[in-house]
């Protein structure tokens, strides 16, 4: 299975300001379709993970262009431009490239 | 807008079968464009993907080999909806199990069923 680590574990994060997490896979998440299986999660309080990111880049439908994903192969980030009070909750990275793996999950916390 | 609707107990003793159903509306279980998903979210665990179940001209099943052997997921065409079934369960199956769907990309999720085992 292919390993997905995130850091950091936990964020505080101001509202206003910027904010970002790693992720790192074990092994190279970009196929030869040219797009990398690496997908972004929020789980906000009492609900269910939500998808912000898919392969890599692209934000899903109804996400705030506050969002933004980046890089390629093993190593890829999320960034919030400028933090909400609403954004707070558990992010995941997932890959998708074979049979799924998550990563541990970075709290974020006002 | 597809939507997912879970349903199934949240209880269970040590070695009893956990049972969980899907219901999928605006979207089809048999469509070749997609898997249908169970995943569960743990303390110890985290995020969890257990298996999947998706038709490309048959069906297929693939499974976490944390569970391989005591897992099913089986798609039922006529109700629209797939089940998940573990079997000999113990306290570690302890956890919120979701359903969704994706392929690479999971995009929708159930809304979640806690399931405690304890005797």
């Amino acid at each position: 299975d292919i390993v997905m680590t995130q850091s950091p574990r936990s964020l505080p994060v101001t509202p206003g300001e910027p904010a970002s997490i790693s992720c790192r896979s074990s092994q190279s998440l970009l196929h030869n379709n040219g797009y990398n299986y690496l997908n972004w999660y929020l789980q906000k309080p009492g609900q269910s993970p939500q998808l912000l990111i898919f392969l890599g880049s692209n934000r899903a439908s109804g996400v705030p262009d506050r969002f933004s994903g980046s890089g390629s192969g093993t190593d890829f980030t999320l960034k919030i431009s400028r933090v909400e009070a609403g954004d707070v909750g558990i992010y995941y990275c997932m890959q998708g490239l074979q049979t799924p793996t998550f990563g541990g999950g970075t709290k974020v916390e006002i | 807008q597809v939507q997912l609707q879970q349903s199934g107990p949240g209880l269970l003793k040590p070695s009893q079968t956990l049972s969980l159903s899907c219901a999928i509306s605006g979207d089809s279980v048999s469509t070749n464009s997609a898997a249908w998903n169970w995943i569960r979210l743990s303390p110890s665990r985290g995020l969890e993907w257990l298996g999947r179940t998706y038709y490309r001209s048959e069906w297929f099943n693939d499974y976490a080999e944390s569970v391989q052997g005591r897992i099913s997921i089986n798609p039922d065409t006529a109700k629209n909806q797939f089940s998940l079934h573990l079997h000999g369960v113990t306290p570690d199956d302890t956890a919120v199990y979701f359903c969704a769907r994706g392929f690479g990309v999971v995009d929708v999720w159930g809304q979640g069923t806690a399931v405690i085992v304890s005797s």
